[in-house]
């Protein structure tokens, strides 16, 4: 089935560092790619999303790149900030389901002043 | 306000005893869910509805069941628990017409001893 991988487990950054997290998919066909945020106590929040190769979702001065060929949707940041400590999670909308999602296992951020 | 509501915020149950998890929203979303989170494991879908008495099981149904009754009201129910679902239960919303951008609860954080 579908799946997300997401590369690191936990990022620690000082800030106004530049953030990557790498998030790399399977799927057939075009799946819708996502990018979600978790704050402490909170449930996810919706960050952004991409539908087609090459699109470019953002928001928050986050963004990420929709890649085909290297079935990747890696988020970045030019400069981070202490609030931005949170669960980052990538997500696909599964082909075969209009409505289920499929998450990666999450990324937390980490970001010391 | 357009919002996922989960009661309770903090459970703790004996094992072996039955557990009632409750989800509202005020957004007549159609398509509701229940996730799992575990650390390391991210969210893991439970069961999904796709209106009032239409359910169908996530990727992880075993040890519960789900009722939704009303389009604004969906359940999750744990008969006779056990330990290993000590975690943190999230519900969450969407729209057919939104393409899966869901709208999360803040969790119930379920403890069973």
């Amino acid at each position: 089935g579908d799946s997300v991988t997401q590369t690191e487990g936990q990022v620690a950054l000082s800030e106004e560092d530049f953030l990557t997290i790498h998030c790399n998919y399977s799927a057939s066909g075009y799946p819708a790619l996502f990018w979600y945020v978790q704050y402490p106590g909170e449930g996810p929040q919706f960050l952004f999303r991409a539908s087609r190769d090459k699109e470019k979702g953002s928001s928050r001065g986050f963004e990420a790149t929709y890649n085909k060929e290297t079935t990747s949707f890696h988020l970045q940041k030019a400069s981070v900030q202490e609030s931005d400590s949170a669960v980052y999670y990538c997500a696909l909308g599964e082909t075969s389901s209009f409505s289920k999602l499929v998450f990666g296992q999450g990324t937390s951020l980490s970001v010391v002043p | 306000d357009m919002k996922v509501t989960q009661m309770p915020r903090y459970l703790i149950k004996r094992m072996g005893e039955n557990v009632l998890l409750e989800c509202g929203q005020d957004m007549s979303h159609e398509t509701m869910y229940w996730y799992r989170q575990d650390p390391g494991l991210g969210l893991q879908l439970i069961y999904i509805s796709y209106d009032v008495d239409s359910n169908s099981e996530g990727d992880i149904p075993k040890g519960y069941r789900v009722s939704r009754k009303k389009r604004e009201h969906f359940s999750l129910i744990l008969d006779s628990a056990k330990t290993n679902q000590t975690s943190v239960y999230f519900c969450a919303s969407s729209s057919r017409q939104g393409r899966s951008d869901y709208t999360f609860g803040s969790g119930t954080r379920l403890l069973v001893i």
